[in-house]
């Protein structure tokens, strides 16, 4: 049974590049959602998608999109990359628009300079 | 506002038991959840409460109080292993997972 996978594991961009993350839900799973993790601090909620729809999102500027596809996979695009943006980037699956657990994958590290 | 409060860092030794407290302001509640961050990786999933007690999972326990706003994780039988960051996250109605800055746990000899 596999798990959730993300790529790329790591990237490196500079200031006003934009970037592609990719997500794979478990398997099963139905509800991807996205978030950023600074060094030393909890996840921040970016936006979730459920049914090819963004269905809940957080406090995020509109640099930040996504895009979910019809096997569930999921897609995190960050237009205009800001030094503040080089973070862990995870995507969680889960059920049912998030009403069960969320699985996390490993995470893309990205750092912006 | 909301607010989820979990100490910064603590440290216990190895064989002893721990508690990590977590105490959450949130406008709505379905549940909280703890899971286990090593450094570098994903946060793993290590228990879920949405009623008030204590449920027991092998070394690891965690509790709740909806009224009091607080929870806690208890580990009895520390290992090296255990050493990683604890992070506590609230389920608001619509689902949404507010997180908490998480806990550092150091576990010494």
């Amino acid at each position: 049974d596999a798990g959730v996978t993300q790529s790329p594991t790591h990237l490196i961009k500079t200031r006003g590049q934009q970037v592609t993350l990719r997500c794979s839900p478990k398997s099963g799973h139905d509800t991807v959602s996205w978030y950023q993790q600074a060094l030393g601090q909890g996840p921040q909620f970016i936006f979730q998608y459920y049914e090819e729809e963004e269905r809940q999102r957080g406090n995020f500027p509109d640099r930040f999109s996504g895009h979910q596809f019809p096997n569930y996979s999921s897609e995190l695009n960050v237009n205009a990359l800001l030094l503040g943006d080089s973070a862990l980037y995870l995507c969680a699956s889960s059920l049912d628009a998030g009403q069960e657990t969320q699985y996390f994958g490993p995470g893309t590290r990205l750092l912006v300079l | 506002g909301q607010n989820i409060d979990q100490p910064t860092e603590m440290t216990a030794t190895e064989g002893a038991i721990v508690q990590i407290n977590c105490t959450y302001q949130t406008s709505g509640f379905n549940g909280l959840f703890w899971y286990q961050q090593h450094a570098g990786e994903a946060p793993t999933f290590l228990s879920y409460n949405v009623l008030d007690g204590l449920e027991e999972k092998g070394r690891f326990s965690s509790f709740l109080s909806r009224s009091k706003g607080y929870s806690y994780l208890l580990l009895k039988e520390l290992q090296m292993k255990d050493s990683a960051s604890y992070l506590c996250a609230v389920r608001k109605s619509n689902y949404q997972l507010i997180w908490g800055a998480g806990t550092k746990l150091i576990i010494k000899p």
